[in-house]
This record gives C-alpha cells, sequence and structure tokens, in this order.
C-alpha cells in the first residue's frame, strides 16, 4: 500500500520565522502530481501548493514553496515569513496507486504561529 | 474558481433516522468526487470515490448500504448515512476533481458536514 509519512506531528514558530514541514512518500509511479492542503480552525481543506513529479523545478506560490527530492521521495513544505493565519494542520498527499484518481494523506502536521 | 460546497454544515439527528449530504462543485465540472471521514485530531479517511453516471468504490471496511453514494450529476453527489447510529458521528468532507483542463489530478473540498447522532 502506498503511504505518506509526516514525521513532524506538531511544530511551533515565532511570527515572521521559516518553517520546514517534511514529508515522504512511497510510490512506483513515474509521473504524478503531490500535493499540500491546509486545515485551519474552520476544517475547511485549502490547496496550499501542488508539485508535478516529471518537472524538476520546485513549486512555488508566494510565501509557500517545496523542496522536491524525487529520488529521495520526499516534499517538503516550506513556509517563508511566516503568519498567524498560516496556524493550521498541513497535510501532504500523494497518489493512491497508479492511474488511481485518489490520493494518500499523511498523519498532519500542526503548525502554530506565535505571536 | 474551483468551489465546492457542501450542505449541511451541522445537522444533529436521532439514532436510527437517515441523513443525506449534498456536495457540489460550484463552477466547475467534476466526473469524480470522494467522501472522507475525519476524526478529532486525524488524518482524512476515504470512504468513497463517486463517479458520475457510475456505482461508487468503497473502501476496505466502509458499508455501502448504510453509506449510500448517489453522483447523478457532474456537479452534484450525495452521501446518506442510513439508519445513523451514535458512532456514525463524525465530521464528513467531500472533494471533487476537475474533469477536464489544468489541474485536473487536483482535488477541491467542500467545507465539511459535522454530523451528531443522538
Amino acid at each position: 500500500a502506498q503511504t505518506v509519512t509526516q514525521s513532524q506531528p506538531e511544530m511551533s514558530v515565532q511570527e515572521a520565522e521559516t518553517v520546514t514541514l517534511s514529508c515522504t512518500y512511497d510510490t512506483s509511479e513515474s509521473n504524478y502530481y503531490l500535493f499540500w492542503y491546509k486545515q485551519p480552525p474552520s476544517r475547511q481543506m485549502i490547496l496550499v501548493i501542488r508539485q508535478e513529479a516529471y518537472k524538476q523545478q520546485n513549486a512555488t506560490e508566494n510565501r509557500f514553496s517545496v523542496n522536491f527530492q524525487k529520488a529521495a521521495k520526499s516534499f517538503s513544505l516550506k513556509i517563508s515569513d511566516s503568519q498567524l493565519g498560516d496556524t493550521a494542520m498541513y497535510f501532504c498527499a500523494s497518489p493512491a496507486i497508479q492511474g488511481a484518481q485518489k490520493l494518500v494523506f499523511g498523519q498532519g502536521t500542526r503548525l502554530t504561529i506565535n505571536p | 474558481g474551483a468551489v465546492v460546497s457542501q450542505h449541511p454544515s451541522w445537522v444533529i439527528c436521532k439514532s436510527g433516522t437517515s441523513v443525506k449530504i449534498e456536495c457540489r462543485s460550484l463552477d466547475f465540472q467534476a466526473t469524480t468526487m470522494f467522501w472522507y471521514r475525519q476524526f478529532p485530531k486525524q488524518s482524512l479517511m476515504l470512504m468513497a470515490t463517486s463517479n458520475e453516471g457510475s456505482k461508487a468504490t468503497y473502501e476496505q471496511g466502509v458499508e455501502k448500504d448504510k453509506f449510500l453514494i448517489n453522483h447523478a450529476s457532474l456537479t452534484l453527489s450525495t452521501l446518506t448515512v442510513t439508519s445513523a447510529h451514535p458512532e456514525d458521528s463524525s465530521f464528513y468532507i467531500c472533494s471533487a476533481r476537475v474533469a477536464r483542463g489544468l489541474g485536473t489530478d487536483t482535488q477541491y473540498f467542500g467545507p465539511g458536514t459535522r454530523l451528531t447522532v443522538l
């Protein structure tokens, strides 16, 4: 079974600091997408960033960027200049099996941004 | 763009009754929708994959007869919890996958439905 592992259950940083959330995944696919979703206290799942596996360039969305290491099957999320509104659960997700549309989610990292 | 709505956002029902939850993609067509269940402080657990015009595919351990899924159109999927019991109390989240165009591998999520069975 495909697995996604987030090794940091909780993290806490000061506002304006940079924080990196780690994620490793297990897939036999050669072409796939990887995702980071954010779930704030409202519990609405929000897409943060998406990475196409065949692209070597790391995806960037404003203050959010990824460090994608395909060979190592690592997909970390870096948040720069963190803001109070970044406080949330963050889930990493990868495709379940070849051609499948469903995703496998990691256990999540609870990130707290302190003022 | 890529907005998904869910209704109701919160429902309380008596044990033994059935509850229907609607999931709609508001500004795009979704050939595939997904239903998840989330317990407090845990990750999302996929219950079933809902394909427009065909039967849903349920994950192992999910009772088909208890969690009825209907995907009647490209913008609407419904989850009916039949004969609900207190152990069915949970947070249910749907997502929709873009039918075509950019981002076709991306799931967009509804705001969730909190179900409480008394």
